[in-house]
């Protein structure tokens, strides 16, 4: 069974902080990694790791993945009130039941960061 | 900037009745998922389908529910009877491509279902 654990579950920071959010995977088939933002409802897209090693960027967010150690992190720099959120990793893996487009992704518990002004 | 959208945001309804949850995917976009999130637990994945077609399934997605597309743009999901469990945020998730290259799947902002 395809299984993502994230840690921590829960994660209290001053504004100013640096954070840095772990996600650890077992799956067959893998695909990619995905870390979304979810703060009402959707979960919203930051970034999609597929090569070992790479670090993508955006503003204060970053995030590398490790295929060896299975593992991926996801830091955040000079948090924000707005940061505030859960943030969600999930493994996308190739199912079995036909050969094309069935991909489905498997999710953490998520960490719900909370940022104190 | 295009975005899935859904309706209902919220659904009630009694134990044993039908409900249909639509969803209209960003219009280039050809891969279309269902995942539901009960309160205080994972995100989970329920159906994948591409061209009119079951691409993949979970083992919570048994004989109540049913995919289909069935004006070629909305995209939707019915519960034939529903129960109690079936309680939770059900998100449509799309995404422009899948297969040998990889393409981020794009959420909904989701439809809440109370069964009563």
């Amino acid at each position: 069974e395809d299984k993502v654990v994230q840690s921590p579950l829960s994660l209290v920071v001053h504004e100013g902080d640096t954070v840095t959010l772990n996600c650890s995977y077992e799956v067959t088939n893998f695909r990619s990694l995905l870390w979304y933002k979810q703060e009402k409802k959707a979960p919203t897209f930051l970034f999609m790791l597929t090569s070992s090693g790479i670090e993508k960027k955006s503003g204060r967010l970053s995030s590398i993945l490790d295929k060896k150690e299975l593992f991926s992190i996801l830091n955040i720099t000079a948090t924000q009130t707005g940061d505030s959120a859960i943030y969600l990793c999930a493994v996308e893996s190739r199912g079995t039941v036909s050969n094309f487009g069935n991909e489905k992704l498997t999710f953490g518990t998520g960490t719900r960061l909370t940022i104190i002004p | 900037e295009p975005e899935v959208t859904q309706t209902p945001s919220h659904q009630v309804t009694q134990m044993g009745q039908e409900v249909i949850l639509r969803c209209v995917p960003i219009s280039n976009h050809l891969y279309f998922y269902w995942y539901r999130q009960i309160l205080g637990q994972k995100v989970e994945f329920l159906v994948s389908f591409y061209n009119n077609e079951i691409s993949e399934k979970s083992e919570i997605f048994d004989d109540q529910f049913s995919v289909e597309r069935p004006d070629g743009s909305n995209f939707t999901l019915k519960i034939r009877s529903t129960k109690l469990e079936d309680s939770a945020m059900y998100f449509c998730a799309t995404a422009e491509g899948a297969g040998l290259a990889t393409y981020e799947q794009y959420f909904g902002p989701g439809t809440r279902l109370t069964v009563t």
